[in-house]
Parts: structure tokens; sequence; C-alpha cells
């Protein structure tokens, strides 16, 4: 089945440490995302890639890093700096950027004790 | 700049009745709306989408959305609720040059028995 996996689903990080969460699609598609949830105020965009070897950075991009190497993949690495990391993180694509829907993995719950 | 509000935080409805979770957006140009249901620690799913043509627009479980332009609205509605429909609803707009997708804070539906 196509679609869009996240792995791991639960992670733990201490503080100062740096954390990398996995996004892997077999949907062919060439834009993938990275969003943020926090309760109450809805999904905000770390990163975009709509191509291969690039990427943007999106709303709140500070903390984060990114890279696009294969088609299929679009890893987000949270640092040591980003100051309030504990969210859930919720990697997308889509095939069409204009008036496609986004398909949606189902999350990464990263926890900093 | 791009936005969605969802004015009402939570919408409380009694199975059987009707639903109706309200979005407003403001966009330059033509907007690209769309409608996601999210499960508690699970992905966005996509519910319907308006691009063009038929201001009322059909989608998944039941669920309908009605564009009107002159309100910049998007309403998602439903015309008789289920328990199971209960979940965090989120509008979201595609920006001007299609590369984002903007959500609202989201909505969350009770539907109760």
């Amino acid at each position: 089945d196509g679609g869009i996996t996240q792995s791991p689903k639960y992670l733990f990080r201490k503080e100062g440490q740096n954390v990398t969460l996995s996004c892997e699609q077999n949907l062919n598609h060439d834009a993938m995302y990275w969003y943020r949830q926090d309760p109450g105020q809805g999904l905000r965009l770390i990163y975009y890639s709509q191509i291969v070897n690039d990427f943007q950075k999106g709303d709140i991009a500070e903390g984060y890093s990114v890279s696009r190497e294969k088609k299929e993949s679009f890893p987000l690495t949270v640092t040591s700096a980003q100051k309030n990391p504990t969210a859930f993180y919720l990697c997308a694509s889509v095939s069409d950027g204009y008036t496609g829907e986004l398909f949606f993995g189902e999350g990464s719950r990263l926890t900093v004790l | 700049a791009q936005s969605v509000a969802q004015p009402e935080d939570q919408v409380n409805v009694a199975e059987g009745n009707p639903l109706t979770v309200k979005c407003t957006y403001s966009v330059s140009g033509n907007p690209y709306l769309f409608w996601y249901v999210q499960y508690p620690n699970r992905g966005l799913q996509f519910l319907l989408k308006y691009i063009t043509g038929d201001n009322l627009v059909k989608g998944s479980y039941g669920f309908e959305a009605e564009f009107n332009k002159s309100q910049t609205s998007f309403h998602l509605k439903k015309p008789s609720a289920l328990v199971s429909d209960s979940a965090l609803y989120f509008c979201a707009v595609r920006d001007l040059y299609g590369n984002k997708l903007v959500f609202g804070a989201g909505t969350i539906l009770r539907v109760k028995s």
C-alpha cells in the first residue's frame, strides 16, 4: 500500500541532544513537508521541499534542519537549539502542489525530559 | 498573507442532528480550500477540497462543504452526525504560490449519543 511512514512514533530526548525523525513515502510525490502541532495552535510549517536536493524554511524553522537526498525521504533533525521541542511532528507529501491534497503520516511525538 | 480562522474551539452536537464547523479565510487571488480530520495521536486525513466549480463540495464519510466567496467562508457540514465523527477538524488554504498549506487552529467536534 502506498503511503507515508514516520518513525519513531514516540521519542524521548534529554535536553541538549539532537534527534532525527524519519519520513519515507512511496507515493512518488515530489513535494514533502514537515509540520509541528501544539495544542490549540493548529499546524505550523517547519520546512518543505518541492524537489530532491532543494528545501525551504517554513514559518518556524529555527532549531530544525532537514535534508532531501532522495525523493522518498525527508528526515527532520531537531537540534539542541530548538528551545521548546516537545510536540507532535507530522510529515506530509503532495503530488500536485497547487490543487492536490496533502497525504500525512501518522506522526511522531517527541518529549524532552 | 494567507490565513484561516476557525472561530469555534469546540462544537457540540447530538447524534442524528446536523452539524456545522465554521471556517473563514483570507487569501489573495483564487482560494484553494481543504478540510482535514484528525483522531487522537494520528495523522490528518483528507475530507474534501474546493478548487473551482460547484460551490457545494461533497467529500468522504458524508461530509460536505459550501464555498461562499462573498463571505469568504468554507463551512463543513453533515446532515446527520455520528458519535464516530467526534474528532479534531482542520480547515486549510493554499497560499498564493501554491507552495504551502496554511491551517486553522482546529475545531473539536463532540457528538453525544
